[in-house]
């Protein structure tokens, strides 16, 4: 089961930037937050993941809370190729799986 | 660099025949995931190899569905006999280390009438 809580579905105007909450308020000690998504008939694509720190790449960034309960994923200058599904998973970094919820589906207006 | 590389992209059967899916990971890669979608019930992981070796096949729906992973470059998905509610998008996804992120194929949509 996943282990996370995410809107399912967000607008967000093109160029602003597009803020993604995840809830994970029984995540354990080892446990790393990651981010996927999912544009329309493809593959999950690898965006971004983090233990403790707030952590940046060239497509978002990650901000975990302090308690570590809760996460954003950023999308600094969303655009209309943004528009997906984004899944927020948790998993131990030693554990091979990786189980996917229902994400949020996220429109992007022009 | 070529990603993971499913075939056939679309596949359309009829009830009790027998269907493979086949996936070809990323070089290097040591492990590889299969997933199957459908709009019900979402993105389900089905069985997962490292090094060749199953680890945790717990998903595999029933004895119809058979994976095989024979060496580093190549893994199969077979599902015999097929049911119309096998039908679905599978994805097959590889890793370049023990935990480390997945790399998707861009599935492949099967349909059995």
């Amino acid at each position: 089961d996943a282990k996370t809580t995410q809107p399912p579905s967000m607008d967000c105007a093109e160029g602003r930037a597009a803020n993604l909450p995840c809830n994970h308020s029984t995540i354990s000690g080892n446990e790393y937050v990651y981010w996927y998504r999912q544009i329309h008939s493809q593959g999950p694509q690898y965006i971004i993941h983090g233990l403790k720190n707030n952590e940046t790449n060239e497509m978002a960034s990650l901000i975990i809370t302090e308690d570590r309960k809760s996460s954003t994923l950023i999308l600094p200058h969303a655009t209309l190729r943004d528009t997906a599904v984004y899944y927020c998973i948790v998993r131990m970094n030693r554990d091979d799986k990786i189980i996917f919820g229902k994400g949020t589906r996220l429109h992007i207006l022009p | 660099d070529a990603g993971v590389i499913q075939s056939p992209r679309h596949e359309v059967t009829e009830m009790g025949q027998e269907v493979t899916l086949r996936c070809k990971p990323i070089s290097g890669h040591n492990s590889l995931f299969w997933y199957r979608q459908t709009m019900m019930r979402g993105l389900e992981l089905l069985i997962y190899f490292n090094n060749n070796v199953p680890i945790d096949d717990s998903g595999m729906p029933e004895d119809r569905f058979s994976a095989k992973m024979p060496n580093a470059s190549f893994s199969t998905l077979k599902i015999q006999p097929s049911e119309p509610r096998d039908s679905a998008v599978y994805f097959c996804a590889s890793s370049p280390r023990l935990a480390g992120e997945l790399f998707f194929g861009e599935g492949s949509r099967l349909t059995v009438l």
